[in-house]
């Protein structure tokens, strides 16, 4: 039973083309939501979060965003980087906001970026 | 400040036998979670510890244990091991439990 889940394995855009990343969620108790990139032979790194009181939360290049009547949320890169090539997970959490006690793990994406 | 320190980095080792992986957290840091990723599969949730209590369990038999000592540095151990267990295991750890986790490069263990 997925409570969250990334449909697409993979994808691929242009360099300087808007990436778009998505994630969908089936329990209504998640409050918190993540987005982590993972490299080859590397820990997963931290990229941006937002709290289920925010429909939207910017940082750089990155945007999240929160429909909760869609569970829905997804990731814009713009542009988009070949140093963005990276596996990209989304990930849940319940319970008091910004909890991360226990984090909910999406399959994960592959982005692939062309030069 | 050093990052999540994981040792050792690659292990195999064989079907029934016992292993320990070691977690150092980022210094100040009191909460440490542990995560399996498997192929084709995402981060799957271990447990978690905070001041050396267990807080949160994941769905996983009780092979799997853990325990944090005092300076918040963690191990895992998983008893009688299985081909399923092959596994990249995480660590990750966070001031105190909420927000971002700060994973390290992980333990990738192969069971024959």
């Amino acid at each position: 039973d997925q409570q969250v889940k990334q449909n697409s394995p993979s994808l691929s855009v242009q360099e300087g083309r808007i990436s778009i990343l998505n994630c969908d969620y089936t329990n209504s108790m998640f409050d918190y939501f993540l987005w982590y990139k993972k490299y080859p032979a590397e820990g997963p790194t931290f990229l941006i979060s937002i709290s289920s009181i925010k429909d939207k939360n910017e940082d750089g290049r990155f945007t999240v965003f929160l429909n909760k009547s869609a569970k829905h949320l997804s990731l814009h890169i713009v542009p988009s980087q070949p140093g963005d090539s990276a596996v990209y997970f989304c990930a849940a959490s319940a319970g008091s906001s910004g909890s991360a006690r226990q984090l909910t793990f999406g399959s994960g994406t592959q982005l692939t970026v062309l030069p | 400040k050093a990052g999540v320190t994981q040792t050792p980095r690659y292990l195999i080792k064989t079907r029934g036998q016992q292993v320990t992986l070691s977690c150092s957290p980022i210094s100040g840091h009191r909460s440490v979670s542990w995560y399996q990723q498997t192929p084709g599969q995402g981060l799957q949730f271990l447990f978690e510890y905070f001041s050396e209590t267990q807080r949160n369990k994941g769905n996983f038999p009780g092979r799997f244990s853990g325990r944090q000592f005092s300076n918040s540095r963690s191990e895992m151990n998983v008893s009688t091991l299985e081909l399923g267990d092959s596994a990249l295991y995480l660590c990750a750890s966070s001031l105190d439990g909420t927000g971002r986790l700060f994973f390290g490069s992980g333990t990738q263990l192969s069971v024959l």
